[in-house]
């Protein structure tokens, strides 16, 4: 079946890091995604990854994979209040275009 | 720029009273796609469309009907809305090729009382 979970909070203070969990159970599984979603705006991509590759990084942004576990991390180096958000991962089904979400997990980012 | 324009933004309306949102795309993407989102379920894909006369079922299309006349437009249509399609909907757009990121509209708060 098609699942993806996250939990739905996550609290750090600024200047740690942060450690965002999903998992997936659907291993055809061809790219997975991590959406940022600011209050009353849309989805912005902050990153995605194909499933054969381990680990991705961009900048502050890194996404681990482990597809054995089915389990997609993303890490925020240094996180600033402006990375309070909701966050979603998603997975796109095989050769589709079809993408399933998560419930999103919202990060809070205190001083 | 390239965008994704859904309007309108907001509306509070009654059950029963028909209404398009509409979504407009200017990317020349093949792939539109329609979600839901509620607290606690993340999005929900209601319909899409891979290219234009070619729509298919999401996981939640009931109460919904879409068309693709023209391959900048895909709006949403609610023939009878009912207090259980209140909800945040999102437009998103992408070129069609697996892998290919979906860019999303600004979404449209509906609320059907």
């Amino acid at each position: 079946g098609e699942d993806v979970e996250q939990s739905l909070f996550l609290s750090v203070r600024e200047g740690d890091s942060s450690v965002i969990n999903c998992t997936y159970t659907d291993s055809s599984s061809t790219y997975l995604y991590w959406y940022k979603q600011e209050p009353g705006a849309g989805l912005q991509l902050l990153t995605y990854i194909f499933s054969n590759m381990d680990m991705k990084q961009d900048q502050r942004l890194t996404v681990l994979l482990n597809k054995k576990d089915k389990h997609l991390s993303l890490r925020i180096a240094d996180t600033q209040t402006g990375d309070s958000a909701i966050y979603f991962c998603a997975e796109s089904k095989g050769n589709t275009d079809k993408l399933i979400f998560g419930t999103g997990t919202r990060l809070q980012v205190f001083p | 720029e390239a965008q994704v324009t859904q309007n309108p933004r907001y509306l509070i309306t009654v059950t029963g009273k028909k209404l398009t949102v509409t979504c407009s795309q200017n990317m020349n993407h093949e792939y539109m796609s329609w979600y839901r989102q509620d607290p606690g379920l993340g999005l929900r894909q209601i319909y899409y469309s891979m290219n234009v006369e070619v729509t298919d079922k999401g996981d939640v299309p009931e109460g919904y009907k879409v068309s693709r006349k023209e391959k900048r437009n895909f709006p949403l249509i609610l023939e009878s809305p009912s207090p259980n399609q209140t909800s945040l909907y999102f437009c998103a757009s992408s070129p069609g090729r697996t892998g290919q990121p979906q860019h999303f509209g600004d979404g449209t708060r509906l609320s059907i009382l």
